[in-house]
């Protein structure tokens, strides 16, 4: 079985800063997604970035991006220039890839809140 | 944009009551899932949905719950008989392919509180 964690529970920002989240998780799957899910106030979890396992290059979606460890299985998302639009809660999770879409694997997130 | 819908926002049901909650996926998504957040605790997955069949379910996901997608358009989660641990929110998605990764969607949640 899977498992993800995360082990920031609550993390603040100065606005226009840079922040990074942590995440580490343990498999023994050989392919498997990791995946970023932000979470804003009363609203749906909306998919942030991915990044696949078999790629080395780190995963980058504008302000954010990923520094993928898979060795040490470490999946952190680093935020640039933080808004106040990224406050939220943000959860790790991840994926097995055997025959397309699987269950997402959670942690148990990481509540942002970026500082005017 | 498309999006995932899921009504009500909020139930609340007596401990033994059975409970509907609905979601409607996107159109043309093919795979369908529900997943629970107790509070304060990690988002769970429950069970996955393809063909109008279970593709695999979660050891939380014992008899007393039951999926159906009885048109086109709706997604429901049954509680036969609500426990007060059952108290969460519960999140539906939906992805668009079988054969490869897809994002899955989320709707906002229905909270359940189980008195």
């Amino acid at each position: 079985a899977q498992t993800v964690t995360q082990s920031q529970p609550e993390m603040s920002v100065q606005e226009a800063e840079t922040v990074t989240l942590s995440c580490t998780y343990d498999t023994s799957e050989s392919n498997y997604y990791l995946f970023w899910y932000k979470q804003p106030p009363s609203r749906q979890m909306i998919l942030v970035i991915r990044q696949e396992a078999y790629k080395q290059q780190n995963a980058t979606e504008n302000r954010f991006s990923v520094n993928f460890q898979k060795a040490a299985k470490s999946f952190s998302l680093k935020i640039s220039d933080s808004q106040l639009g990224d406050t939220a809660m943000y959860f790790c999770a991840f994926m097995k890839t055997n025959f397309g879409n699987e269950k997402l694997t959670f942690g148990t997130g990481t509540r942002l809140t970026i500082i005017p | 944009e498309p999006e995932v819908t899921q009504t009500p926002s909020h139930q609340v049901t007596q401990m033994g009551q059975e409970v509907i909650l609905r979601c409607v996926p996107i159109s043309n998504h093919l795979y369908f899932y529900w997943y629970r957040q107790i509070l304060g605790q990690k988002v769970e997955f429950l069970v996955s949905f393809y063909n109008n069949e279970i593709s695999e379910k979660s050891e939380i996901f014992d008899d007393q719950f039951s999926v159906e997608r009885p048109d086109g358009s709706n997604f429901t989660l049954k509680i036969r008989s609500t426990k007060l641990e059952d108290s969460a929110m519960y999140f539906c998605a939906s992805s668009e392919a079988v054969d490869r990764v897809e994002e899955q969607y989320f709707g906002p949640g229905t909270r359940l509180t189980v008195t």
